[in-house]
């Protein structure tokens, strides 16, 4: 299976703290994209980060990528309450015209 | 706001019936992707059109069928529905390939089969 593994299932935070989420995946990919899924809603992007780049920023999000450890992290600065949600790493595979997505992080940020 | 829409919301129906899930995708998008998610499988890929043809099919059940119309909405076809087909169904659009641009997600149909 091509599917990734997001680790940890689920984290538990105070405001303020830092959230580190990773994501693991077996074969070359193209891109490696972070989503937000917040409960019983669609999925948000929030970054693609392409097989040639190390390193993206968006906001408080900075994403890693380690294509020679097939790895990738996500991680929120200065968390919220408001960034309680799911988190999900999709990759897109060479010959493959689809996305394919882990099975998330639950990220809780209590006040 | 996405910009993609899908009707219905909710859907509750018995065993052995059949439903029809449909989205819009966002203005421009070509391309259209369904994906199933469940509290066991995750989010399941099953199938994707560009531009009116089937253009990438993943884990979809016979029982399933799609298409994309002409006006680029599309269509999810669920029949002889088992208990095991609830689930939320989720349709996305994408501008070009997705080696390039994120998916666009709507809010997703919640199937409850009794």
């Amino acid at each position: 299976s091509q599917q990734g593994e997001e680790d940890p299932q689920a984290l538990s935070i105070q405001e303020g703290e830092n959230a580190t989420m990773n994501c693991s995946y077996k074969t070359s990919i193209n891109n490696l994209q972070w989503y937000r899924q917040n409960s019983g809603r669609g999925l948000v992007h929030l970054i693609l980060i392409r097989s040639n780049e190390r390193e993206k920023h968006s906001g408080r999000l900075r994403v890693t990528l380690d294509t020679s450890k097939k790895s990738s992290s996500l991680l929120i600065t200065a968390s919220r309450a408001a960034d309680t949600a799911s988190y999900f790493c999709a990759t897109k595979h060479s010959g493959y015209s689809t996305l394919t997505f882990g099975k998330g992080t639950m990220l809780l940020v209590s006040p | 706001d996405s910009g993609v829409t899908q009707t219905p919301k909710h859907l509750i129906t018995a065993t052995g019936q059949r439903v029809t899930l449909r989205c819009s995708p966002r203005s421009g998008d070509l391309s259209v992707y369904w994906y199933q998610q469940s509290l066991d499988q995750g989010l399941q890929f099953l199938i994707q059109y560009y531009n009116g043809e089937e253009r990438a099919k993943g884990n979809i059940l016979e029982r399933f069928s799609a298409q994309q119309f002409p006006d680029l909405h599309s269509e999810l076809n669920l029949s002889s529905l088992e208990l095991g087909d609830s689930a939320l169904y989720f349709c996305a659009s994408s501008a070009e390939d997705v080696s390039n641009s994120p998916l666009h997600f709507g809010n997703g149909t919640r199937l409850t089969v009794t």
